[in-house]
């Protein structure tokens, strides 16, 4: 299994739709989990942080499952601009002193 | 905005040429890193560090080395260039724990040609 599996995509969408993300991580003791954004060809950016309680950002919303190893992210009202690549990354837990390890991502394109 | 630079933005050089990517950051982290990143694709770890005097490798395998002589500062070079290299490399660090995650550079798209 995969440390950090998410669903390729592209997810296709329209303006003002709501589209979810999901992510499932394998190693049970990690503790740190983060959604960032990656544009074409630029560098990845922190979009959020995902906490236990689950947290909110404006149009975004960001959960965690630790029972079930699962991570989403939700994206209300899409605007053009949400167009890019939604990457997962969980710490990796135990040796390496908790590097992150980076999902493949999840492309989305928003169209007018 | 971020305090992690990459030089250059952009190289374009021969084969068999020796080239050094340059990484500084202002913030003081502890942990840097390099990763690798082919268009639409995954990030790939090369190199990571986690002080001075630091140096690993990382996930994938590279004929890249790195040294780290000071804390802001986390080169990468290869000794001889080869198409294969063409990639782009994004240099990142994170303080000593990666609670806060990791601030990206904006890269260096090499291309050899």
């Amino acid at each position: 299994r995969k440390e950090v599996e998410q669903d390729p995509g592209p997810f296709n969408v329209p303006e003002g739709a709501t589209v979810a993300f999901n992510c499932t991580y394998s190693n049970s003791a990690s503790q740190s989990f983060f959604w960032y954004r990656q544009d074409c060809r630029k560098e990845p950016k922190l979009l959020m942080s995902v906490y236990s309680s689950g947290n909110e950002d404006g149009r975004f919303t960001a959960q965690l499952n630790r029972a079930s190893q699962y991570i989403s992210l939700l994206i209300r009202d899409s605007k053009l601009s949400d167009s890019a690549t939604y990457l997962c990354v969980v710490n990796k837990a135990g040796g390496s002193q908790g590097n992150l390890i980076f999902g493949k991502g999840t492309k989305l394109s928003v169209k007018p | 905005e971020a305090d992690i630079y990459q030089t250059p933005r952009y190289l374009v050089i021969g084969t068999g040429k020796k080239i050094t990517l340059e990484c500084s950051q202002t913030m003081g982290h502890d942990k840097m890193y390099w990763y690798q990143q082919d268009p639409g694709m995954e990030l790939h770890l090369i190199h990571y560090s986690y002080g001075v005097n630091s140096t690993e490798k990382g996930d994938l395998s590279s004929e890249s080395t790195v040294s780290r002589i000071r804390t802001e500062h986390f080169p990468l070079t290869l000794e001889s260039a080869r198409p294969s290299h063409t990639s782009q490399y994004l240099c990142a660090s994170t303080p000593t724990t990666p609670a806060y995650g990791y601030t990206f550079g904006s890269g260096t798209r090499l291309t050899v040609v």
